[in-house]
């Protein structure tokens, strides 16, 4: 079963504004990475917050995270059209010993 | 700096045959991992190499196996390939052992491997 699961499965808005996405999960993390990936090829890595962490930015993206709750949220601002493309969160930590990847939000921005 | 590159880019096999793709890590790094993603869904955990040895391996038949040469590259072996085994494979590499828990994972372009 998956460790991430990403909410919403597919977000359309228009070109300026902002997006949220978020992540929940199950288990106990070490840290939660979120990745944006164009159609058929590679990911791209955006952004890692450990858990001892609570609020990260890079440019216009900003990524929470509760523990207590066991979720991370990803908000881009100002969105444009180059955004679109998909978002995963994957999470590690030590029992698991790997980064266990949710299915993902399609985000759409239009132009 | 080179990121992480894959080989090929596009593979066509029928159901049976044996593929092996490659996977050159970004410099500095000593991991790598390799996933699987089929269409519509995330990236699934294969295994991961460290020190040329398979380190942690997820929910994958012995048909899938590796290797990590000394220069950190590393290869993936599918044999028997089934019409199911059709999907982009990725590569990943990061630092040290827990690579993937504490440091960031850069991952390649990928291989799509379409099986007939």
């Amino acid at each position: 079963s998956q460790q991430g699961e990403e909410d919403p499965q597919a977000l359309s808005i228009q070109e300026g504004e902002n997006a949220t996405m978020n992540c929940s999960y199950k288990t106990s993390i070490n840290n939660l990475q979120w990745y944006r990936q164009n159609s058929g090829r590679g990911l791209v890595h955006l952004i890692l917050i450990r858990s001892n962490e609570r609020e990260k930015h890079s440019g216009r993206l900003r990524v929470t995270l509760d523990t207590s709750k066991k979720s991370s949220s990803l908000l881009i601002t100002a969105s444009r059209a180059a955004d679109t493309a998909s978002y995963f969160c994957a999470t590690g930590s030590t029992n698991a010993g790997k980064s266990t990847f949710g299915d993902g939000t399609t985000l759409t921005v239009k132009p | 700096d080179a990121g992480v590159t894959q080989s090929p880019t596009h593979l066509i096999k029928t159901r049976g045959q044996q593929v092996t793709l490659r996977c050159s890590p970004k410099s500095g790094h000593d991991t790598v991992s390799w996933y699987q993603q089929a269409l519509g869904q995330g990236p699934q955990f294969i295994f991961q190499y460290y020190e040329e040895e398979e380190r942690q391996r997820g929910n994958f038949p012995d048909r899938f196996s590796g290797h990590q040469f000394p220069n950190y590259s590393s290869e993936l072996n599918v044999n028997a390939l089934l019409l199911g085994d059709s999907a982009l494979y990725l590569c990943a590499s990061s630092t040290g052992l827990a690579g993937a828990l504490q440091s960031e994972q850069f991952f390649g372009p990928g291989t799509r491997l379409t099986v007939l």
